[in-house]
């Protein structure tokens, strides 16, 4: 167990919907990123926050917005959804902002679009 | 459930066996490598790691060799255990800082019992 907790496990909606996906870090992580993968793109990054702030941002669709709260949890949008966004979601945290830091990934949300 | 895609290179060792998985990485001004293991229906879990200053550390029964001539990275298993089966992605840092892990396409270890 990574101490990374997301919800829900898993989520089956339709196209044009919008759900949100919500990850927990480890207690005393600052940062959070976000990871979507596919079956035919791998790992790829989407986005880091680090104490509140956006740090820094990989391939995310404008369709797709993260934030991070005060309490430093963190919540994936998911908009305008297409059947090419159903993938695993997975948040990671790390103690500070820095991505040679260990990155411990949650178990993930798997998003099946139909 | 399964964690990643069905095309994914596929190695098969028997238990007890070391095992050896390879990772050719993209970009040559790359300066730090990750290895992780994802089993199924987990997030990937970090193994080793190593900075581009050095060819060579080891863990607990693994290793990872870097070859930057060739932009090679290697991973050993050594008396690979049923428990080893999993998907192991190489993962590249350009330059250190704030850009982030570019993860490979991964490689499915399956043990032999």
């Amino acid at each position: 167990d990574s101490g990374v907790t997301q919800t829900p496990k898993h989520l089956i909606t339709a196209t044009g919907q919008r759900v949100t996906l919500r990850c927990s870090p480890r207690s005393g992580d600052l940062s959070v990123y976000w990871y979507q993968q596919s079956l035919d793109q791998g790992l790829q990054f989407l986005i880091q926050y680090y104490n509140g702030e956006e740090r820094a941002k990989g391939n995310i669709l404008e369709r797709f917005s993260a934030q991070q709260f005060p309490d430093l949890h963190s919540e994936l949008n998911l908009s305008s959804l297409e059947l090419g966004d159903s993938a695993l979601y997975f948040c990671a945290s790390s103690p500070r902002a820095w991505v040679e830091e260990t990155q411990y990934f949650g178990p993930g949300t798997r998003l099946l679009v139909l | 459930g399964e964690s990643v895609g069905l095309h994914l290179p596929t190695l098969s060792v028997q238990e007890g066996d070391n095992s050896i998985i390879n990772c050719a990485y993209s970009n040559s001004a790359s300066d730090y490598f990750i290895w992780y293991k994802q089993e199924s229906g987990k997030g990937p879990q970090f193994i080793i790691d190593i900075r581009s200053n050095m060819d060579k550390r080891q863990g607990q029964r693994v290793t990872v060799l870097l070859n930057k001539t060739v932009k090679h990275l290697s991973l050993q298993i050594a008396a690979t255990q049923p428990g080893d089966s999993a998907v192991y992605f190489c993962a590249e840092i350009l330059n250190s800082g704030n850009t982030p892990l570019v993860f490979g396409k991964g490689t499915r270890l399956s043990v032999i019992a």
